[in-house]
């Protein structure tokens, strides 16, 4: 069955440090996948996402993300956490080549970010 | 300019109620879709529209009923409001199936 684990349900980490947000995916085909941002009463962002090619993807916000075929996984990563990047983040996984437009997501990782 | 934007943002109604949110995109996508948000924060799938013909319907009870009147628009009707229909529902576009999902604000609907 098509799954997304996010193993870190809460983060904590200091303004300035650095970020890694874990999500694996268990797919039977090559997916695309996705992170989202969700900030509190708001809608969901897309920060980047992954079809093909170079396995490291920038994207908004100075984050970054890298897909691991064969870890199965799309970790996403930020050099130096702000204030401002407290909130709630989604991975989200689509099928490849047959898609249908379906996005499973992980149950998401809530950042709270220290002073 | 707001790409995709839902009515009403919040909506507080009573059971047995029908209640409708409405969804329009100004991204030129061809595909829709609404997701519901429970209150763990879990996202999942309901339906999704293609140049207004169904494409996915997920276990979601027959209570609710989604009407794409032209691609730039999905609205959702709900039938019969019960306490476990109380969540967040997005909507959300993409250029395509497949690719990268534009969502709304979302409809924080209440059941009392």
């Amino acid at each position: 069955a098509q799954s997304v684990t996010q193993p870190d349900i809460h983060i904590t980490v200091s303004e300035g440090a650095s970020l890694e947000l874990r999500c694996n995916y268990s797919y039977g085909a090559t997916p695309y996948l996705f992170w989202y941002v969700q900030s509190p009463g708001q809608g969901l962002q897309l920060l980047l996402k992954y079809f093909s090619g170079d396995t490291l993807v920038q994207g908004i916000k100075g984050f970054e993300a890298e897909f691991k075929r064969s870890q199965s996984s799309f970790n996403l990563r930020k050099p130096s956490v702000h204030w401002s990047d407290a909130a709630e983040y989604f991975c989200a996984v689509g099928p490849g080549s047959s898609n249908t437009g379906k996005l499973i997501f992980g149950q998401g990782t809530t950042l709270q970010v220290k002073p | 300019d707001t790409a995709v934007s839902q009515t009403p943002k919040y909506l507080v109604t009573q059971m047995g109620n029908d209640k409708s949110i409405k969804c329009e995109q100004n991204l030129g996508h061809d595909t829709m879709y609404w997701y519901k948000q429970d209150s763990k924060k879990f996202l999942k799938i309901m339906f999704s529209y293609n140049n207004k013909e169904l494409i996915i319907n997920e276990t979601v009870p027959n209570r609710f009923s989604p009407k794409s009147p032209d691609k730039a628009h999905l609205n959702l009707h709900i039938n019969s409001l019960e306490l476990g229909d109380s969540a967040v529902y997005f909507c959300a576009s993409s250029f395509n199936q497949g690719y990268e999902q534009y969502f709304g604000p979302g409809t924080r609907l209440t059941v009392t």
